[in-house]
């Protein structure tokens, strides 16, 4: 099993352009979210989905947009990108029944990498 | 809001204990995690408490106190490897749904 696939690790834009991370996972799970981390500023919540066709904001979820349009893949789309988004992105999933309740212990992607100049 | 606090930096000795403690105020609380997180690498799931008391797993423990909005994560017998980040994070009630918040990590320094 790959686990969760987050692609690319690294990327480097010029503000105003657009991009879009992809995140993929094979464990068949209906949870899947995304973070930022930032230096000081721990993970912070972007965007988060229970299940295909069902997504709703975090934390921080302006500048970013999701969509789920199947159980595999959550893309996160930057449409006009700017230097405050630049971070480490991390994708996260896990059954929903554990999302709930029990503990649920989320699978990480990797990260990517993005600097916005 | 959510509020989840944390020590920024702690160093401990090897071979010795170290606690972190977690603080927070949250809309709502279904459930504590601890994860660990390696500079560069991704976080990965610790342990994970719901009800009040004491959770042990091997060198680590994770206790909870829900009324005082209260945990910590301790580390026995201290090992290099153990230099990590430790990341506290709540489950909370946002929009009928119950996502994982974390509080900003504490980095543990492990010194010889």
């Amino acid at each position: 099993n790959a686990g969760v696939t987050q692609t690319p690790k690294f990327q480097v834009l010029k503000t105003g352009q657009s991009m879009t991370l992809q995140c993929a996972q094979d464990m068949n799970h209906e949870y899947m979210s995304w973070y930022r981390q930032d230096p000081g500023m721990g993970l912070r919540l972007i965007h988060y989905s229970v299940g295909a066709g069902i997504t709703d904001q975090g934390e921080v979820p302006n500048g970013y947009n999701v969509s789920r349009s199947t159980t595999e893949d959550f893309p996160l789309r930057l449409l006009s990108a700017a230097p405050s988004q630049t971070s480490v992105y991390f994708c996260a999933s896990s059954f929903r029944g554990q999302a709930i309740s029990g503990a649920n212990v989320l699978t990480f992607g990797a990260g990517s990498r993005l600097t916005v100049l | 809001g959510q509020n989840i606090d944390q020590p920024t930096e702690m160093t401990a000795t090897e071979g010795a204990i170290v606690q972190i403690n977690c603080t927070y105020q949250t809309s709502g609380f279904n459930g504590l995690f601890w994860y660990q997180q390696h500079a560069g690498e991704a976080p990965t799931f610790l342990s994970y408490n719901v009800l009040d008391g004491l959770e042990e797993k091997g060198r680590f423990s994770s206790f909870l106190s829900r009324s005082k909005g209260y945990s910590y994560l301790l580390l026995k017998e201290l090992q290099m490897k153990d230099s990590a980040s430790y990341l506290c994070a709540v489950r909370v009630l946002l929009s009928g749904n119950t996502p994982l918040v974390f509080g900003k990590g504490t980095r543990l320094s492990v010194i010889a």
